[in-house]
């Protein structure tokens, strides 16, 4: 079974830093592409961020361009999201998601979602 | 970037009623290999999204046949046969086919 698990999110200041992971199970981590994906309270769904499947490609939302950096590590299935320099508006659940070969290119997995709120 | 554009944003139904929701592009989603990478997630209220239907028309697994997918280039439907208590929540099309970008939602609801 597919198990991604989004951790590390919490209060954070304005102008503060958090690292976001994500743990993945029940398939072929290295062999997927891999998203962030965030939700602010009451809205809907913005896409963050991509890495390809060994980590040599990444693209962000213009939103985050700068600010944040995805990162990965196929050896402990774990995806990462590094966030600097961060806004309130930035306050949001954060899911980590990915498209398996059978549904290519379509997010059929997704994490429960790791809440991070920005406020002094 | 591509910009999905969804109609209605609430859509107030009656059980066992059908139910349809649109949702246009701003470009075509047709990718270079051929493919539309249109997709329909529906999220239900405290859960994450769950993926129904991939490329246009395909039902992902487990996912009941009461829902369907149609369309092209820029304008899709997702129709919901006979709605149920269960499919309360908010609609979502996606499109993959440049980067990801996510229609505003529908939130279908029981009148």
């Amino acid at each position: 079974e597919v198990q991604l698990v989004e951790s590390g999110g919490g209060l954070v200041q304005p102008g503060g830093s958090l690292r976001l992971s994500c743990a993945a199970s029940g398939f072929t981590f290295s062999s997927y592409w891999m998203h962030w994906v965030r939700q602010a309270p009451g809205k809907g769904l913005v896409w963050v961020s991509r890495i390809n499947s060994d980590g040599s490609s990444t693209s962000y939302a213009d939103s985050v361009k700068g600010r944040f950096t995805i990162s990965r590590d196929n050896a402990k299935n774990t995806l990462y999201l590094q966030m600097n320099s961060l806004r309130a508006e930035d306050t949001a659940v954060y899911y980590c998601a990915t498209a398996p070969g059978i549904a290519p290119r379509a997010p059929a997995h997704w994490g429960q979602g790791t809440l991070v709120t920005v406020s002094s | 970037d591509i910009v999905m554009t969804q109609t209605p944003l609430s859509s107030p139904v009656t059980l066992g009623q059908p139910a349809s929701i649109s949702c246009r592009s701003s470009q075509s989603l047709v990718h270079s290999d051929g493919n539309t990478y249109l997709s329909w997630l529906q999220q239900r209220p405290g859960q994450p999204p769950r993926l129904l239907i991939y490329k246009i028309s395909n039902r992902f697994s487990g996912v009941p046949d009461r829902f369907s997918g149609s369309g092209a280039g820029t304008d899709f439907t997702l129709k919901i046969s006979r709605v149920e208590a269960e499919d309360v929540g908010v609609y979502y099309c996606m499109q993959a086919t440049q980067s990801w970008t996510f229609g505003q939602g529908t939130k279908v609801e029981i009148k």
